[in-house]
């Protein structure tokens, strides 16, 4: 399985305020995904993210509340924008390789997101 | 429409008693299915899949789930449960004809408790 690393693990932000969480793979990876996991909740997919394009957004989910960027093949980064108290939640990456396990998804260990 | 259903929102069992998460799927083609486990304050693991062939499936900590098309379930299994196994259990499906877009339904997840 591929290592997986976020940045922050955690953060506590205003209203009306952004972040940027990073998500890292040691190796070149074919898809990385965003979900998030609201408080008590199970896992909802946000997007993927595309290398070298924009990425493709599930129902509900819209690029000027969460831009997504997927330089290369190995790093990814999800904001969230304009932030209010509902979109505090864990926010997780997932990458999928390609050839023999290409349809199981590994996870990072989140990024845990508290919005005053 | 994909849907995973956990009927069990918590599980209880004794240490050394074999334990049982429930897990029934719907989707519009062949499955590929998943089990995760959540430690408190970690990411999701990656337990064990089913994606095709024998309908037993092996995998990690000595966790096994059954594949039974006729009653779209993947239940999972541990013949002997262990306090350190305590966690939220999350089954997730993907609808094999889905292609690249690797979309990862989940269920609403199962915590298990095993007590001493």
């Amino acid at each position: 399985s591929a290592v997986i690393s976020q940045k922050p693990s955690r953060d506590i932000c205003q209203r009306g305020t952004s972040l940027t969480i990073q998500c890292q793979v040691d190796s070149q990876v074919t898809m990385m995904f965003w979900y998030r996991q609201q408080p008590g909740q199970s896992l909802t997919l946000i997007a993927t993210a595309n290398q070298g394009s924009e990425a493709t957004y599930e129902s509900g989910f819209v690029i000027d509340k969460f831009p997504i960027s997927r330089p290369n093949l190995t790093f990814s980064t999800l904001t969230v924008s304009n932030m209010s108290p509902e979109d505090s939640s864990i926010y997780l990456c997932s990458v999928s390789r390609q050839a023999q396990d290409r349809e199981t998804q590994y996870f990072g260990p989140g990024t845990r997101l508290l919005v005053l | 429409a994909q849907s995973v259903a956990q009927p069990e929102d918590q599980v209880n069992v004794a240490e050394g008693n074999p334990l049982t998460v429930k897990c029934t799927y719907s989707v519009s083609g062949n499955p590929y299915l998943f089990w995760y486990v959540q430690y408190p304050n970690r990411g999701l693991q990656f337990l064990l899949k089913y994606i095709t062939g024998d309908n037993l499936v092996k995998g990690s900590y000595g966790f096994e789930a059954e594949f039974n098309k006729s009653q779209t379930s993947f239940h999972l299994k541990k013949p002997s449960a262990l306090v350190s196994d305590s966690a939220l259990y999350f089954c997730a499906v993907r609808d094999a004809g889905s292609g690249n877009t690797g979309k990862l339904i989940f269920g609403q997840g199962t915590t298990l408790q095993v007590k001493p």
